[in-house]
């Protein structure tokens, strides 16, 4: 069936260093994938989302690139803030009206 | 601030007791689909519409749970009899489309069940 992974629960990092959260998915269609974020009792929203095969998709200073050969839609930022402590889930779409998450990447920045 | 609007915030229940809880997708879009995120963040996916029609849900939901999306009335899901472990944050989503489009959540109803 369709999944998705995402190997870190936890990742700690100093402000200003670099972040990569991991995602692999399986599925045996030609999927969207997605990268949502959910701050502090907040609702989560749309960071980046990408179908396109090797192509990178930034926003907020965060980008992804989808790797159909890999299975894989990394996070990455090259500056952590202390504001983007927050969880980081990866999800898929294979199509239709299914959307699956992984589950989920806290990520805690401190000073 | 999220457009999608889920009430309450919080909900307490005894066991065996139903829990209601409601829904307003953003105007336009069609689609909407409820998740249980549980203590350790996890997405369980419930049951999502398009319309009024049910178009997934999973067996607990068919058994436990009610849920429709009446026209011009807000969404629901209701816990018919709760259960310690349905002790959740219950998030809704709505998108124009199906599951290629972006998901626009709520902010989540917090069910507590004593």
């Amino acid at each position: 069936g369709d999944s998705v992974t995402q190997t870190e629960g936890l990742v700690t990092l100093t402000k200003g260093l670099p972040v990569m959260l991991n995602c692999t998915y399986q599925t045996t269609y030609s999927p969207f994938l997605f990268w949502y974020v959910q701050h502090l009792n907040e609702a989560p929203k749309l960071l980046l989302k990408s179908s396109t095969d090797n192509k990178r998709t930034e926003h907020q200073g965060f980008y992804a690139t989808l790797h159909k050969s890999s299975s894989s839609f990394h996070l990455q930022k090259s500056s952590v803030q202390l504001s983007d402590s927050a969880l980081y889930f990866c999800a898929l779409s294979p199509g239709g009206y299914k959307v699956v998450f992984g589950s989920g990447t806290r990520l805690l920045v401190s000073p | 601030n999220s457009k999608v609007i889920q009430t309450p915030r919080y909900l307490v229940k005894g066991q065996g007791q139903k829990a209601k809880m409601r829904c307003i997708p953003e105007k336009g879009h069609p689609v909407v689909f409820w998740y249980q995120q549980n203590k350790n963040n996890e997405f369980k996916f419930l049951i999502n519409f398009q319309n009024q029609e049910v178009l997934q849900q999973i067996d607990m939901t068919e058994k436990r749970f009610s849920a429709e999306c009446p026209s011009n009335s807000p969404c629901s899901l209701e816990i018919q009899s709760s259960e310690a472990g349905d002790s959740a944050l219950y998030l809704c989503a709505s998108s124009r489309q199906g599951g290629a489009e972006t998901l626009y959540f709520g902010s989540g109803t917090r069910l507590t069940v004593l």
